[in-house]
């Protein structure tokens, strides 16, 4: 069965440095999201992605973020100057239609911890 | 914003006892999902519901749209069944994400 897959599993990084998620979406999927859960709260929306630009964005996710998809398999977040409250698992998702028609497919999540 | 409200947030129940899972959302949806966490921290989807009633297996997940309220059900619950389980709520119609709530940490003790 086909599905999400992310690259690191664990990323340690250091404050101040600038860290790249990587995610390799469903391939005949067309809308992609980013979510982070930091520890022992509740998983939040970062952004969506559809048709190669940003779809909806969250509060959360600020100039400090951006995504981009580099070609036609990797979709990626890119979070500048970390700092220590950036420590959380992010989560790619993939759907083929929007999530109103569609069952959401997550990948296992990247932890990212900041020292 | 929409506000989604679980309950109960902790649950331990014996093997074999029938389980429910509320979850209350705040302003209108276009689909409501019903996901499990496990321990490892990999995320599945279990239903998405925009009306009615859906059942795979042992579980079935039921949503009120008037009343704004979904409950997840577990039939003949298992240890295994042991994961957190995560309402979350689609409020767009386009590519909005999901808006989640807080989980219900179920444990199946044998």
């Amino acid at each position: 069965e086909p599905e999400v897959t992310q690259t690191p599993s664990h990323q340690v990084t250091q404050m101040g440095q600038e860290v790249i998620l990587r995610c390799v979406p469903i391939s005949n999927h067309l809308y992609f999201y980013w979510y982070r859960q930091i520890l022992g709260q509740k998983v939040e929306f970062l952004v969506s992605f559809y048709n190669n630009e940003i779809s909806e964005k969250s509060e959360i996710f600020d100039d400090q973020f951006s995504v981009e998809r580099p070609d036609g398999s990797n979709f990626t977040l890119k979070i500048r100057s970390t700092k220590l409250e950036d420590s959380a698992m992010y989560f790619c998702a993939s759907t083929p239609h929007r999530l109103a028609t569609s069952e959401q497919y997550f990948g296992p999540g990247t932890r990212l911890t900041v020292t | 914003k929409n506000e989604v409200e679980q309950s109960p947030q902790n649950l331990t129940a014996q093997e074999g006892e029938f389980i429910t899972i509320n979850c209350s959302y705040s302003v209108g949806i276009s689909a409501l999902h019903w996901l499990q966490q496990h321990p490892g921290g990999g995320i599945v989807s279990l239903f998405m519901l925009s009306s009615g009633k859906k059942k795979h297996g042992r579980l079935i997940a039921t949503i009120n749209i008037q009343e704004k309220h979904s409950s997840l059900h577990i039939t003949a619950s298992h240890p295994r069944d042991s994961a957190v389980y995560i309402c979350a709520v689609n409020s767009g119609g386009g590519a909005d994400g999901l808006t989640f709530g807080k989980g219900t940490h179920l444990i199946i003790q044998p």
